[in-house]
């Protein structure tokens, strides 16, 4: 069964601390990886995008790893700040037939991030 | 550039009701896809359209539907309304199918009492 799974489930960290979130798939076949951050109340907003040869990408604080091998992501946050918080999305596509992809949601970790 | 535009942001409704969702999507961007986010199952994914036709679905009862017009801009319905069907419902809208960078929009938040 294709699935997605995120851990933590919740974080809580001190402003300026560094974080990881991990994620784990079951999913295949793979096409790519993507990180969305979601602030309460608003839509999901894209941090990354990996494909199945990228190992790692930055986006600025957020650095996003893959291992295609043992299908696992990392998200790590580097000297995080106030505006951190916020529930964190690990979203994997597939392609289930020639015509159409199926994306495969985790349900996110939540972090809180206190001064 | 405008950005993904979803009405209502807020809706309670009642058992039984019916309710339309609308989504205007990024312009230039052909592609709608609909996702209902509850707190215990997250995000899940109801189904995809391009260019006025349903190109994917996912696993929801037939009680919820949608559309596409000439325009892109995209309807969702549901009937029959259940307290289950309580979500934050999203639209993302993308230039072309699923494998393109999707941009939310903020979500229609659905009370059903």
């Amino acid at each position: 069964k294709n699935q997605v799974e995120q851990s933590p489930q919740s974080l809580i960290i001190l402003e300026g601390k560094n974080c990881t979130l991990q994620c784990n798939y079951t999913v295949s076949p793979f096409s790519n990886l993507r990180w969305y951050k979601q602030d309460t109340g608003r839509g999901p907003v894209s941090l990354t995008i990996m494909t199945f040869s990228e190992n790692t990408k930055s986006n600025g604080r957020y650095t996003a790893t893959l291992d295609a091998d043992t299908k696992q992501s990392s998200l790590h946050i580097t000297a995080s700040q106030l505006s951190d918080s916020a529930s964190y999305i690990c979203v994997v596509m597939s392609f289930f037939n020639q015509a159409g992809t199926a994306l495969i949601f985790g349900k996110g970790t939540t972090l809180s991030v206190s001064s | 550039k405008a950005g993904v535009t979803q009405t209502p942001r807020y809706l309670i409704k009642t058992r039984g009701q019916q309710v339309t969702l609308s989504c205007s999507p990024i312009s230039g961007h052909r592609s709608v896809s609909w996702y209902q986010q509850t707190p215990g199952q997250g995000l899940q994914f109801l189904f995809e359209y391009f260019s006025e036709t349903q190109r994917n679905k996912g696993n929801f009862p037939g009680r919820f539907s949608g559309r596409q017009f000439s325009n892109s801009r995209s309807e969702m319905n549901v009937s029959t309304l259940e307290l289950g069907d309580s979500a934050l419902y999203l639209c993302a809208t993308r230039p072309r199918g699923l494998d393109t960078e999707a941009f939310f929009g903020q979500g229609t938040r659905l009370t059903v009492v």
